[in-house]
């Protein structure tokens, strides 16, 4: 596809299971940044994927939390044991080059998680 | 203190009208300031970025930017109906660390 997708689009699961989120970049970028949108709020840096190198993972609130790249292409994020506060909306995004380029960063749709 | 505030909004404002979307800082490494338009259960879509200090107009939309005072804004002329959406800030430092605004509403009332 021409942008960037996730899925699910929706995804309501019970206290204490694991969800697993997808995100398909923009072919060709190198550059792969997860966020957490809370209702009424901005979007709170969790990861970020460049390339092979190492990720940044500084903004993983808690070890429940992590994702997953290989090279350039499909990200997953994974919550274990889900919490109610880890209701919001996980957005993905993607851009060329480095972590300098996320001005021209494309986002998905997001994928809303409601944990219940 | 949050690194970025944004005015909460929400704005309601009729077709035709100017529009000032706000934001103030507090980290001075901040270099790339970038204003988003997210409608509703959609991703932010990019509107424009400065780099530093300035003015850039694209169209409808000025963003400006002071870092002397660590302010920025995004000014829509001609508001349409089409732009009620939530306008987010986001700023950027060298190395690579974004942070955003809560967002502001925006509703045009035709």
């Amino acid at each position: 596809g021409a942008g960037v997708s996730q899925s699910p689009s929706n995804k309501v699961t019970e206290k204490g299971k694991d969800v697993e989120l997808r995100c398909d970049p923009i072919s060709g970028h190198t550059a792969l940044y997860w966020y957490r949108q809370r209702l009424g709020q901005g979007l709170e840096f969790l990861i970020y994927f460049q390339g092979n190198s190492a990720p940044d993972k500084s903004g993983l609130p808690s070890d429940r939390f992590s994702a997953e790249r290989t090279g350039e292409s499909v990200s997953t994020l994974t919550i274990q044991r889900t919490q109610q506060e880890d209701s919001a909306v996980y957005l993905c995004a993607s851009s060329l080059g480095s972590r300098g380029a996320q001005t021209e960063a494309f986002f998905g749709q997001g994928t809303r998680l409601t944990v219940v | 203190q949050k690194e970025v505030e944004q005015d909460p909004g929400p704005l309601s404002v009729p077709e035709g009208a100017i529009v000032s979307l706000n934001c103030t800082y507090s980290n001075s490494a901040f270099q790339y300031f970038m204003w988003y338009r997210q409608y509703s259960r959609k991703g932010p879509e990019l509107l424009m970025y400065t780099y530093s200090s300035g003015n850039k107009e694209d169209g409808r939309f000025t963003a400006q930017v002071d870092k002397s005072s660590k302010y920025i804004s995004l000014f829509i002329r001609d508001s349409q109906p089409s732009d009620s959406a939530t306008y987010l800030c986001a700023m950027i430092t060298n190395a690579g660390k974004s942070t955003f605004g809560d967002g502001t509403t925006l509703t045009v009332k035709p």
